[in-house]
This record gives C-alpha cells, sequence and structure tokens, in this order.
C-alpha cells in the first residue's frame, strides 16, 4: 500500500477483555515495529519484526501483550485482559531493512479501557 | 541506557521567524538519527534520516544537523509558517545492544502564530 495502514483507528473496551489490533505494512517493508504513546509521555517501544520472527520483544510491558507476523506482511499485537493502564496510542512503524533504514510510521490505534 | 533529550519543551515564535530545535543523546553509539513530526491525534511523519557518518541533511525549509561526539543534533527550521505548528521529534537508533528500535525524546511542541 502506499503508507502504513492501521485498523481500528478507535477502540474503546470493558476492563477484562482481549483486544487485536492489526497493521498492515508498506509493501516490501521487511522491518515492523510497534511502539505505544500513553497521554502525556514518550513512544514507549514494544516489539521489533524482522520477517516473520522477532528478534526483539523486550518492550512487551506484561505477558498480556502478543504480537506475531504472518506472510512477513500484517502483524497483530494482541492484549489479553486490558486494564486501564493499557489505554494509549499504538502506533505501528514499518522500515525497507532493519538497520539504517528510515522508519514510516501508521496514523495508530487509539484504545480507550473503561 | 540511551536517553534522548529534547529541549524546549514547547516555543511560540512569529511567524517568519527562523528557529532551532535541539535533540541530545547520551550514547555517541548510533547508527542515525531521525526527526519526525505529530500533528495532534495523527501519526508521525518523517522529516530526516541522517546516518551516523553524515554531518547534515536538509530538506527544503529544514535543515538537520548531527554532531556524533558531542551527542547533539540540531533542527533548523527557516521561514516558520503557521502549518509548522506540531509536534518535533528526535529518535536515534543504537549500533549494538538497542536492536533495531529507535529511542525517542519527548519533543517540543511547536506553535508558528499569525
Amino acid at each position: 500500500g502506499a503508507g502504513v495502514s492501521q485498523s481500528p483507528s478507535n477502540k474503546v473496551t470493558e476492563k477484562g477483555k482481549d483486544v487485536e489490533l492489526r497493521c498492515d505494512p508498506i509493501s516490501g517493508h521487511t522491518a515492523l515495529y510497534w511502539y505505544r504513546q500513553s497521554l502525556g509521555q514518550g513512544l514507549e517501544f514494544l516489539i521489533y519484526f524482522q520477517g516473520n520472527s522477532a528478534p526483539d520483544k523486550s518492550g512487551l510491558p506484561s505477558d498480556r501483550f502478543s504480537a506475531e507476523r504472518t506472510g512477513g506482511s500484517v502483524s497483530t499485537l494482541t492484549i489479553q485482559r486490558t486494564q486501564q493502564e493499557d489505554s494509549a496510542v499504538y502506533l505501528c512503524a514499518s522500515s525497507l531493512q532493519g538497520a539504517g533504514g528510515e522508519l514510516f510510521f501508521g496514523e495508530g490505534s487509539r484504545l480507550t479501557v473503561l | 541506557k540511551q536517553e534522548v533529550t529534547q529541549i524546549p519543551a514547547a516555543l511560540s515564535v512569529p511567524e517568519g521567524e527562523n528557529l532551532v530545535l535541539n535533540c541530545s543523546f547520551t550514547d555517541s553509539a548510533i547508527y542515525n538519527l531521525q526527526w519526525f513530526r505529530q500533528d495532534p491525534g495523527k501519526g508521525l511523519t518523517s522529516l530526516l534520516l541522517i546516518q551516523s557518518s553524515q554531518r547534515e541533511q536538509t530538506s527544503g525549509r529544514l535543515n538537520a544537523s548531527l554532531d556524533k561526539s558531542s551527542g547533539r543534533s540540531t533542527l533548523y527550521i527557516a521561514a516558520s509558517q503557521p502549518g509548522d505548528s506540531a509536534t518535533y521529534l528526535c529518535a536515534v537508533k543504537r549500533v549494538t545492544g538497542g536492536g533495531n528500535k529507535l529511542t525517542f525524546g519527548t519533543g517540543t511542541q511547536l506553535k508558528v502564530e499569525l
């Protein structure tokens, strides 16, 4: 596609429910990143994919968070048993190559946990 | 641990003024540095990418410089316009030990007034 596409753009859920956030990177981009931006906070790294593998999962805040990428393209970030502190904007980015490439971000998925 | 600081946190200038945004980082072993802008409720838009071997990059009215040894980068905006109003973020990618993730500063919120 022309840019990084994320869905849903907005998600409101109740505490304890599971949510899935989707990222469709720019076609041909092998590297994919998930970041989280909380109100008044900076961007927090969550996970990095190179192809279908995730060599760096160090930013996932708890075992309630998981992510997968299939076919070297679309990625899904899943949050189980959501908590109010999970409320944030979840941003996805992709780049043409892993190390030196320029990152391009999607518009984000705004998650609100009531 | 890499820490990225941006000063000032907020800046308000009259239209037409030239301005400089500052970014500093604690670990000079970086692969590259990238400047982004973020409009309210939107994702990040890449402005400039400077590889560690480069000293500066230019795009239109924007010029970014990099002094790796002192851990500093500046973003110079010439002849500012109201449309430049946004939050500007810098981010660095470490050479090793940080995977391939970018570490972000907390941003400078710029307002250009008519």
